[in-house]
Parts: structure tokens; sequence; C-alpha cells
């Protein structure tokens, strides 16, 4: 089955700098990559997806790229805000197979002000 | 819409007690997941139902678990004989699935039901 890693486990940034966050997959047969984003207390929430037809998807001050030779996705926020505290998880699917998700164990990020 | 529902929200129970949590999906969702998530650990998965229709369950779900989604609406996850390593946040998720036109592929999730087995 799927197997998703994530790095770092933690991750401390100045507000205003970017801040990286990457993840490799196993099984190259998953098309679907989100990324969601969890604040104490919360279920996490969709932030921002890409599917495996697309290299590259960018929202904002977000953006996510993906390798699929390499089997690896990366977040990239850009310009962080003291807001964007949080757990940020990856995770991979195969849509056509109900879209079961395989997470990451997560990255605590923390912005300085 | 308010958004997908859990409750209870905290739940204190003794070991060997049976605990049963419920999920209301967002109103349109005809699947639903349940995950359940450890301390510092992302959300493993458990089960999902496609309206009514049970399609998978993780090797995680012992059978001391079961859920159900009698009508295709709201969702129920049991655990009988609570043992302490059941300790966690139990998340409910929906999504709509159709035509990939429909399936945008996101999960919606609740805030959770956090089990403490004592």
């Amino acid at each position: 089955g799927e197997n998703v890693e994530q790095h770092p486990s933690t991750l401390s940034v100045q507000e205003g700098d970017s801040a990286v966050i990457k993840c490799t997959y196993s099984d190259s047969a998953s098309n679907y990559f989100p990324w969601y984003k969890q604040e104490l207390g919360k279920g996490p929430q969709l932030i921002i997806d890409i599917r495996s037809n697309v290299g590259e998807k960018k929202d904002q001050r977000i953006a996510v790229t993906l390798n699929k030779t390499a089997k690896h996705f990366s977040l990239h926020i850009t310009e962080t805000q003291p807001e964007d505290s949080a757990v940020y998880f990856c995770a991979a699917s195969l849509m056509e197979y109900g879209n079961k998700l395989v997470f990451g164990a997560g990255t605590i990020l923390r912005v300085k002000s | 819409d308010t958004g997908v529902s859990q409750d209870p929200r905290h739940k204190i129970t003794k070991r060997g007690q049976n605990v049963t949590f419920r999920c209301d999906p967002i109103s349109e969702h005809n699947r639903l997941y349940w995950y359940r998530q450890t301390l510092g650990q992302g959300p493993e998965f458990l089960t999902y139902f496609q309206n009514e229709a049970q399609l998978e369950k993780s090797r995680l779900l012992s059978d001391r678990f079961s859920a159900e989604r009698p009508k295709g609406s709201f969702s129920t996850l049991e655990i009988q004989r609570t043992e302490q390593g059941d300790s966690a946040m139990y998340l409910c998720a929906s999504s709509l699935a159709g035509t990939p036109l429909l399936n945008t592929g996101e999960l919606f999730f609740g805030e959770g039901s956090r089990l403490t087995v004592l």
C-alpha cells in the first residue's frame, strides 16, 4: 500500500520568510496530492491540492510542486504570517479508488513575529 | 450548511466499556470516511462509505470496531470493550464523488471526537 513520508517534523521561521515542507510517496499509481492545515482542536482543512497531470499549482502565498519521477511533492508558503502557524499534513491517494487519503506524519510550523 | 459535525467532542470512558460516535456529513455528500489520529501523527484511514455501502475497511479496524451508515446520511462508529490503545481522536470526513467533474477530491473533516480510555 501507499506510504507517505514528510519532512521536517517541526519548522520555525521568522515572519515574512518562506517555509518549505517536503513529502515523498511510494505508490506510483497515486494521482492526487492534497495538503491539509490543522489548527489546535480542529479537524484538518484543505489548503491546496495537485493532480498528477500538473507539475505546479499556486494560490496566492501557497504553492505546491510535484515531481512524479522522483515521487515527491512540496508545499511552499511565502511571506509567512503568524496565522500560518499550525500543523500541516501532506497526503496521497488514487482518486479512482475511493480517494482514500494516506497522510504524512505532519509538520508543526511556527512563525515567529 | 454547517459542515461536518461530530458528537460527542470528548468522551472519557473506562477500559472495557463500549462507546459510540456519531458523524453528520455535509448533506449532499455521498461519501463518508472515518479516520483515527493519535498525538503527533497524521490521520489514519479506518473505513469509508459510499451512500449506505461500506466499501472498505482498514486492517487497523479490529473486530471491536463497527461502523454503519444506515440511510446513507449520518454514520456511527462503535468501539466495543475499549482498550487504552483506543485513545485517540476519531475524525469523520465527507466528500462528493460522482463524475470526474464533480469529484474534486476534497475531503471535508469534522472537528473530531476525542476518546480517552482510562
